[in-house]
């Protein structure tokens, strides 16, 4: 069953304290994303990897931080630096840059 | 930076009432995808215009590219409440995708 998986669906964390967000696709697709979409908004992008090692800002990247070891994971650590980081976060794959993205079915982050 | 501006932002049809959605670009746009996006769901792809007046359909949905590649537009024929969702339009720039705002459509039965 191939697809993007993202864990947990819910997260609650106090404020002042990092946070992982997990993204696994087994899709073997090279590229990975991650965004924020804030209620009523569109998405924005935080990071993204084109290639294993490699990973570019996105937009929004102050105040969090990526990894990519391997190419089936990206994970996304919030750290206690990100001003408002209550939001919606997507992950998402493709097979190149011009390629369509598939989603995963996001992370709703609750700091407080 | 290149933006793209996607009008109107809600809209509420009754269903068997058509819909469309319009994404306009200040530049020339090298191709454009559309998503959908069901409350609390994530963004699923619906379809890629890449030509100069491209027309595409997909049962109900029609989909254009215009001929100077700086709008486009999705059209619903008699919607259903299976349309329900935000539909957003997006566009590559140096491997990244920009996101329009998304046009939100509600559809009373």
């Amino acid at each position: 069953d191939g697809g993007i998986t993202q864990s947990p669906k819910y997260l609650f964390r106090k404020e002042g304290q990092n946070v992982t967000l997990s993204c696994e696709q087994n899709l073997n697709h090279d590229a990975m994303y991650w965004y924020r979409q804030d209620p009523g908004q569109g998405l924005r992008l935080i990071y993204y990897s084109q290639i294993v090692n490699d990973f570019q800002k996105g937009d929004i990247a102050e105040g969090y931080s990526v990894s990519r070891e391997k190419k089936e994971s990206f994970p996304l650590t919030v750290t206690s630096a990100q001003k408002n980081p209550t939001a919606f976060y997507l992950c998402a794959s493709s097979i190149g840059d011009r390629y369509e993205q598939y989603f995963g079915p996001g992370t709703r982050l609750t700091v407080t | 930076g290149q933006q793209v501006m996607q009008i109107p932002q809600y809209q509420h049809v009754q269903e068997g009432e058509d819909f469309t959605t319009y994404c306009n670009s200040s530049t020339t746009l090298s191709n454009i995808q559309w998503y959908k996006q069901r409350p609390g769901g994530h963004p699923v792809f619906l379809i890629q215009l890449v030509k100069s007046g491209e027309v595409k359909k997909q049962k109900r949905l029609t989909f254009q590219f215009g001929e100077a590649k700086k709008n486009s537009s999705l059209h619903i024929t008699a919607t259903q409440t299976t349309d329900v969702g935000t539909y957003f339009c997006t566009y590559n720039q140096g491997g990244k995708l920009i996101f329009g705002q998304g046009t939100e459509l509600s559809v009373k039965p």
